[in-house]
């Protein structure tokens, strides 16, 4: 049992590169998220999603997307990485939408 | 929106106690707290549900008042794997998940 996987764990971008960030769970978790974490910032939610086929809006969604094509994956995106996008992100699932379990995070520095 | 949480940070000796308080200014559906270690990914402490339901993994406890939209968490008898940053999470509407969280408590412990 794996838990919340993430890939990749450490990521350089230029300015105007695209790339997308995969977490995946064995837990057949319903419910899945996206977090950013900036020093002093606390997380922040950017998107998540309920269901396979469902994504939400969250505090900090603009200039990423994302996809639940199916239910043990939830992908992110980022179109034109900008430097205000470095940032620890961290993928979460839950089954019920109470008890979130982590994943490791992704190290994202954009130059 | 986000709830501010105090103390910011706080030194402890082994076996103390220590309060960390969480405050919204929105009416709350949960409380969420969680703990996170430094390089590591946050994890799941407690929950604290509208009408009184609490349901956590470990031994420490918490209270929320919902006249005041105020948690509490109450850290007794403090160890040092205690030593962590605290973070609560506050949900507005119910069954999504989908927390705000605070800027955090750093709290060490000190032999």
């Amino acid at each position: 049992n794996a838990g919340v996987t993430q890939t990749p764990k450490f990521r350089v971008l230029k300015t105007g590169q695209s790339m997308t960030l995969l977490c995946a769970q064995d837990m057949n978790h319903e419910y899945m998220y996206w977090y950013r974490q900036d020093p002093g910032m606390g997380l922040r939610l950017i998107h998540y999603s309920v269901g396979e086929g469902t994504t939400a809006k969250g505090e900090v969604p603009d200039g990423y997307n994302v996809s639940r094509l199916k239910k043990q994956n939830f992908l992110l995106g980022l179109e034109s990485a900008a430097p205000s996008q470095t940032s620890v992100y961290f993928c979460a699932s839950s089954y019920t939408g109470f008890e979130q379990f982590f994943g490791p995070g992704t190290r994202l520095t954009v130059l | 929106q986000q709830p501010v949480q105090s103390p910011q940070a706080v030194i402890l000796r082994e076996g103390e106690d220590a309060v960390i308080n969480c405050s919204s200014s929105k009416a709350l559906y949960s409380v969420h707290w969680y703990r996170q270690k430094h390089g590591e990914a946050p994890v799941f402490l407690m929950i604290l549900l509208k009408g009184g339901e609490q349901k956590g993994h470990e031994k420490i406890s918490a209270s929320f008042n919902e006249k005041k939209q105020q948690s509490s968490l109450y850290l007794t008898a403090s160890q040092l794997s205690y030593s962590g940053t605290y973070f609560c999470g506050t949900e507005i509407t119910g069954n999504t998940g989908k927390l705000i969280f605070g800027q955090g408590t750093t709290l060490q412990v000190k032999p």
